[in-house]
This record gives C-alpha cells, sequence and structure tokens, in this order.
C-alpha cells in the first residue's frame, strides 16, 4: 500500500515564481493536512480539510492556498514564492473525525532562492 | 508560552539504556497524547497514543500520562541504535474534528 504520496521529493524553485506540491492519498481517509516543518519550530499546521470539498486555515496559513476536489488529493500551492517558504513540507492524513493517528508522505524539500 | 514544550536535546545514550523523553501541555482540554518518530529526511511515523491518563505499554515502548501534572512521557527500554530518530509528542482535544498540537521534537542517539 502506497499510503501518501508526495511530489515532488524535492525542488529548487526561484522567488516569484509560483509552484504547487501534490499529494496523494490511497486510504480514503476523510481528513488531509499540509505542515510545513523549519528547525527549531517543529512541525506547524498550514491548511487542512476534514472532508472533500472543505478546507481550513491552519497557524501559518499566508502564502499558500489548498483545494480539495476529491477523496484522494490535497495539493498545496504558493503562488508567489518568497525565500522565508524555504522548507519541508508534510502531507499528512488521518481516517475519522478524533484524530488520533495521522499518516505522513515523506516530503518535499522546498528551497527558495 | 507554546501549548505543548518540548526539550529539542539531542539526548546521547548507550545502547542499551533506558531512555525518558517527556513533554508538558499547557492546555488541559487536550485528551489524546501521541508519540511519533521520525528518521531523518522521513515523515513521522505514530509510535503509540493514549487517551487520558495511565499508561501503556507496546513492546520496549511506554507512553505515560499524567493530565494532573500536564506531562507526558515515553520510556525506551534497551534503547537500540535503529532508535535513534527524533520523536515528537503530539495532543489533541476529543471535539468534533481538531487538529494535532505537536512538540518541536527531541532527538534521540543511541550509540553502539
Amino acid at each position: 500500500t502506497a499510503g501518501i504520496t508526495q511530489a515532488p521529493t524535492s525542488q529548487i524553485l526561484a522567488a516569484g515564481r509560483s509552484m504547487t506540491l501534490r499529494c496523494t492519498q490511497d486510504m480514503r481517509h476523510n481528513a488531509m493536512y499540509w505542515y510545513r516543518q523549519d528547525l527549531g519550530l517543529g512541525l506547524r499546521l498550514i491548511h487542512y480539510s476534514n472532508t472533500a470539498g472543505t478546507t481550513g486555515k491552519g497557524e501559518v496559513p499566508d502564502g499558500y492556498s489548498v483545494s480539495r476536489a476529491n477523496t484522494d488529493d490535497f495539493p498545496l500551492t504558493l503562488a508567489s514564492a518568497v525565500p522565508s517558504q524555504t522548507s519541508v513540507y508534510f502531507c499528512a492524513s488521518s481516517p475519522g473525525v478524533v484524530n488520533t493517528e495521522a499518516f505522513f508522505g515523506q516530503g518535499t524539500r522546498l528551497t527558495v532562492v | 508560552q507554546k501549548e505543548v514544550e518540548q526539550d529539542p536535546g539531542p539526548l546521547s545514550v548507550p545502547e542499551g539504556a533506558i531512555v525518558s523523553l517527556n513533554c508538558t501541555y499547557s492546555n488541559s482540554a487536550f485528551q489524546y497524547f501521541m508519540w511519533y518518530r521520525q528518521y531523518s529526511r522521513k515523515g513521522p511515523e505514530l509510535l503509540m497514543y493514549t487517551y487520558s491518563s495511565g499508561n501503556k505499554e507496546d513492546g520496549r515502548f511506554t507512553a505515560q500520562v499524567d493530565k494532573s501534572s500536564k506531562y507526558i512521557s515515553l520510556f525506551i527500554r534497551d534503547s537500540q541504535p535503529s532508535d535513534s530518530a527524533t520523536y515528537l509528542c503530539a495532543m489533541i482535544y476529543p471535539s468534533g474534528y481538531s487538529t494535532l498540537t505537536f512538540g518541536k521534537g527531541t532527538m534521540l542517539l543511541v550509540s553502539p
């Protein structure tokens, strides 16, 4: 079972350019999340989606947008990248209402130059 | 003050040692408590979770929750070099849809 697939694995992006980080899950989980992980700051929630068709803002949503057109896919878009968005991005999903078990992808390492 | 505090380490121990990893939290509404393990350049994976107070054991790992002190612990017995990773605590409210609140993680290094 693949679980959660993120693409690309890593990317160098010029400041001002846009980019979409892809996330697909095959577990039919209702909830999906995007986190960024930075040294000294830990995992911070960017956006989440409890079910297909709904999204919500997390702790650090500025500069990012998401959509949830179906259960499996949850892309994260940076409209105009800035160097402070250099980070490791993790997509996660969880099955239930009380989301005690989150499954994470392998991450996308993004460097904005 | 962050809702969840965790010492970043690194914590260095010899193989076979008993390891104690800890988190404190400020929000008494948290009811579920999780420990995730993250190897270098990998995504976090769930080790175990507990509901409310008490202990839970899984092999060499024991999770302990003390809600009165707002303190959770993960004990690793007979630590192995393969346990070298970053351990993140996480917690969640039980009400409706809620998201995980993570600690920053403690890096553990087990030397052979």
